[in-house]
């Protein structure tokens, strides 16, 4: 059972356009939203987190909006740039859950010149 | 340099031979787990541990066993591998005491394993 389904599996984005990502989550216990970020070769990184108590949290260019009676949430990448090409993970937790991640299915963004 | 360390990056090994995959971390962290990343799959749970002498399963935690004998350090066992655990794996660390911004998950570099 996949408790946080995210789209699209890839994405292609033009230097200096916006790249949009998307999360659904089931699980109503779920209270903390990362999004990490992986590099080839490398473990993902912590981009940006959000709490259910905020509709959106923007650190730079990149923007976490986040839809409580929708149980969904998204990840906006503005002026992407291709350093921006990397692979993008949701992902939810839990009180009570252990630190325990649940993550989503992860979505290959490559930003062309 | 604050970090979490697997090894090996890569290992190839043949079905049924018992296999360790070492991960140790320098940030004093409570907290560690084990993820699987498949295609398609993303990442997934395989066993986390608390603290010291303290661990459980995760969500894929079948044919797989750890240990947390010391704070820094939690192997990965694999006691008689087979090809469905071929695999990328990665080991994390965090605090405890909270799930926020000033505790993330660390992640190591992940070890590419391949049991044919």
């Amino acid at each position: 059972q996949q408790q946080v389904k995210q789209s699209p599996q890839s994405l292609i984005v033009q230097k200096g356009g916006i790249s949009i990502i998307n999360c659904a989550y089931e699980n109503t216990a779920f209270d903390y939203f990362p999004w990490y970020q992986q590099f080839p070769g490398k473990g993902p990184a912590l981009l940006i987190a959000i709490r259910p108590d905020v509709s959106e949290k923007k650190e730079g260019r990149f923007t976490i909006s986040f839809n409580k009676s929708a149980k969904q949430f998204s990840l906006h990448i503005m002026d992407s740039q291709p350093g921006d090409s990397a692979t993008y993970f949701c992902a939810a937790s839990r009180r009570g859950g252990g630190n325990k991640l649940t993550f989503g299915t992860g979505t290959q963004l490559k930003v062309e010149l | 340099e604050a970090q979490v360390t697997q090894n090996p990056r890569y290992l190839i090994t043949v079905t049924g031979k018992k296999l360790t995959v070492t991960c140790s971390q320098n940030m004093n962290h409570e907290y560690m787990s084990w993820y699987r990343q498949d295609p398609g799959l993303g990442l997934r749970q395989i066993y986390y541990s608390m603290n010291v002498e303290v661990t459980d399963k995760g969500d894929v935690p079948e044919g797989y066993k750890v240990s947390r004998k010391e704070k820094r350090n939690f192997p990965l066992i694999l006691e008689s591998p087979s090809p469905n655990q071929t695999s990328l794996y990665f080991c994390a660390s965090s605090f405890s005491r909270d799930r926020g911004p000033d505790s993330p998950l660390h992640f190591g570099n992940g070890t590419r394993l391949t049991v044919t």
